[in-house]
């Protein structure tokens, strides 16, 4: 099983600033990464498939980058509606998908 | 529009079966590989299953095998999911996805909870 490790586990970050939540995978997943924005109550909202490219509806302020296994989102300009909890996820394998941990980010 | 509605969730006791469905509209459901992931209270998500169009390929995670079984419908449009021997920690909310990649589409979640 690959196992991803996001952290921080938490950012505190005020609105205009810019958030940066990196995930880290076991062994190589390629460019087979997703990020995901979980609001409370709420199914989680793809942004991110293929480690950079952006769903459909997402705002460009929403970023990816990375391959391999070192990946990263970037949100710029943060607005107080980006408070979340942000997964990756990996999907290399059909039979074996995987989620990081999560990082909750708090816009002060 | 695609929509995913989940159904089936309830309180069942430690050892009992439930049958999660999701029935799904605005798209053909057997063009799609569709998929089950759950989060239990306060974690984080979790893949559970997934199946491919035809339901010829099915995969699970390891903590289910044996136990719950991913299955499909795609005249009734509906995906489903067989959880039996269900144990405390299967307490979780239960989405269908669609696709088995990158989840662009997901059912708003039925709430499974395992307690006695």
């Amino acid at each position: 099983e690959i196992v991803l490790t996001q952290s921080p586990g938490t950012l505190s970050l005020s609105a205009g600033e810019r958030a940066t939540v990196s995930c880290r995978a076991s062994q190589s997943v390629n460019r087979d990464l997703a990020w995901y924005q979980q609001k409370p109550g709420q199914a989680p909202r793809l942004l991110i498939y293929g480690a950079f490219g952006r769903a459909t509806g997402i705002p460009d302020r929403f970023s990816g980058s990375g391959s391999g296994t070192d990946f990263t989102l970037t949100i710029s300009r943060l607005e107080p509606e980006d408070s979340a909890v942000y997964f990756c996820q990996q999907y290399v394998s059909s039979s074996s998908i995987t989620f990081g941990r999560g990082t909750r980010l708090e816009i002060e | 529009e695609v929509h995913l509605v989940e159904s089936g969730g309830g309180l069942v006791q430690p050892g009992g079966s439930l049958r999660l469905s999701c029935a799904a509209s605005g798209f053909t459901l057997g063009y799609s590989w569709m998929s089950w992931v759950r989060q239990a209270p306060g974690k984080g998500l979790e893949w559970v299953a997934n199946i491919n169009e035809d339901g010829s390929e099915k995969y699970h995670v390891d903590s289910v095998k044996g136990r719950f079984i991913i299955s499909r419908d795609n005249s009734k449009s509906s995906l489903h999911l067989q959880m039996n021997s269900l144990r405390v920690e299967d307490t979780a909310v239960y989405y269908c996805a669609r696709g088995w990649g990158w989840l662009q589409f997901w059912g708003q979640g039925t709430l499974v909870t395992v307690s006695s």
